[in-house]
């Protein structure tokens, strides 16, 4: 079934440092890609999608470019703020392990902290 | 525009009971999906509903139930509650227009069974 694979955690970075968080999907069909966020004690919040191979998803300083010859979507940020603190899931759209429907499958979150 | 809304927000039950868990999604949007996160393992998908269907379930026993209203809000049953069942269960709704694989989110119930 479709997966998606996120790079362990917990980071943690000072402010103002490069961010990236790796994620790589299985590549079955040409779903569309997500990164959510998860601020503590909240739900989660869509933080930037792409739908196609080549797109480039982008919000709040973040970005990530839809790579189909890696089936990577990498997360990265140039300078990050104490206020990124937060919990961050890849995701991608198919059909998971199992399953027989479409859904939302999720990675399994990388835990950043941000220091001042 | 109001967000996707979950009540309550806190839920406290013993072991073999039943909880009620409660969403109404974002105005205008038909679908509402139901997840569990559960300490250290991350968003485990429990249950689709779209025009008051059940589309999907996650591989969960069938204890986990749910249904869609005519205003297209949601209702999750959880019975014979047992201590693993505490998770932070999140409520997501999505519309037509965008596809249903943008999905926003509301705060989550936070289920402790003791």
């Amino acid at each position: 079934g479709d997966s998606v694979t996120q790079m362990e955690g917990p980071v943690t970075l000072s402010e103002e440092a490069f961010l990236t968080i790796n994620c790589t999907y299985t590549a079955t069909g040409y779903p569309s890609l997500f990164w959510y966020v998860q601020y503590p004690g909240e739900g989660l919040q869509l933080l930037l999608k792409a739908t196609k191979a080549d797109d480039k998803g982008s919000n709040k300083g973040f970005e990530a470019t839809y790579r189909k010859e890696t089936t990577s979507f990498h997360l990265e940020k140039g300078s990050v703020q104490v206020s990124d603190s937060a919990v961050y899931f890849c995701a991608r759209e198919g059909v998971p392990a199992g399953g027989s429907a479409r859904q939302l499958t999720f990675g399994s979150g990388t835990q950043l902290t941000v220091l001042p | 525009e109001a967000g996707v809304t979950q009540s309550p927000t806190h839920l406290i039950k013993t072991r073999g009971q039943q909880a009620t868990l409660r969403c109404s999604p974002i105005s205008g949007h038909t679908s509402v999906y139901w997840y569990q996160q559960a300490l250290g393992l991350g968003l485990q998908f429990l249950l689709w509903y779209d025009e008051g269907e059940e589309r999907n379930r996650g591989n969960f026993p069938p204890r986990f139930s749910g249904r869609q209203f005519p205003n297209y809000s949601s209702e999750l049953n959880v019975n014979a509650l047992e201590l693993e069942d505490s998770a932070l269960y999140l409520c997501a709704s999505s519309d037509r227009d965008r596809g249903f694989y943008e999905q926003y989110f509301g705060p989550g119930t936070r289920l402790t069974v003791t």
